[in-house]
């Protein structure tokens, strides 16, 4: 069965750090699009970051030169590492798979998604 | 940035009726639109993908049409798990991909 599982979401002080993990099963993270995307309380969809099968990472401009999209590769966990976090950070955190290539767009449209974790960035 | 506009906010409706939700770009997206369904507490859960295409185990009442700049999904006969937010999200331009703002279709 494929499935994501996030941890790591905290109450953490505006300007702190925090590392979010997810855990994926029943397919190999290496070899697909990787995705965080993220929901403030009551709010909508926000996209934050992708790691591509070959390492490449792209991010946000929300959260560029603060966020770090990272993947260990022999346990199957992709990490987040939030740097200098602010209170409009507040979100519930998903990690979710993003399609194949299609018409030379990739990761375009996420299935499945992990249940998520908050993230409360809050003095 | 690409926007997209979902109209209307809220839709209003009884099961057994048709829903109509609508998603509008700022600019082409050409068939690279989704759609998901989201529950209280529960995370987005994939529908339509590639404008059209269902996605893995969503019943047939689901439908979506469109490209350009106008999509709609539409629900042939609302079933009470039907009741929920929708959003609708294009993965046409790089980098960033962009959600609209969302439809909570509640019960009449």
């Amino acid at each position: 069965e494929v499935q994501l599982v996030e941890s790591g979401g905290v109450l953490v002080q505006p300007g702190g750090s925090l590392r979010l993990s997810c855990a994926a099963s029943g397919f190999n993270v290496t070899r697909n699009y990787m995705n965080w995307v993220r929901q403030a309380p009551g709010k909508g969809l926000e996209w934050v970051s992708v790691i591509y099968p070959g390492g490449s990472t792209y991010y946000a401009d929300s959260v560029k030169g603060r966020f770090t999209f990272s993947r260990h590769n022999s346990k199957n966990i992709l990490y987040l590492q939030m740097n200098s976090l602010r209170t409009e950070d507040t979100a519930v955190y998903y990690c979710t798979r993003g399609s194949g290539c299609s018409g030379g767009l990739c990761s375009r449209f996420f299935d499945p998604w992990g249940q998520g974790t908050l993230v409360t960035v809050s003095s | 940035e690409i926007v997209l506009t979902q109209s209307p906010a809220t839709l209003s409706l009884s099961p057994g009726e048709r829903a109509t939700l609508s998603c509008r770009a700022s600019q082409s997206v050409g068939i690279y639109l989704a759609w998901y369904q989201q529950k209280p507490g529960q995370a987005p859960k994939l529908l339509i993908y590639d404008a059209s295409n269902r996605a893995t185990g969503i019943p047939a009442r689901f439908s979506g049409s469109g490209s350009g700049t106008d999509f709609t999904l539409t629900i042939s006969s609302l079933e009470p798990e039907d009741f929920a937010l929708y959003y609708c999200q294009q993965r046409s331009n790089w980098p960033a991909l962009t959600f609209g703002g969302g439809t909570k279709v509640e019960i009449k």
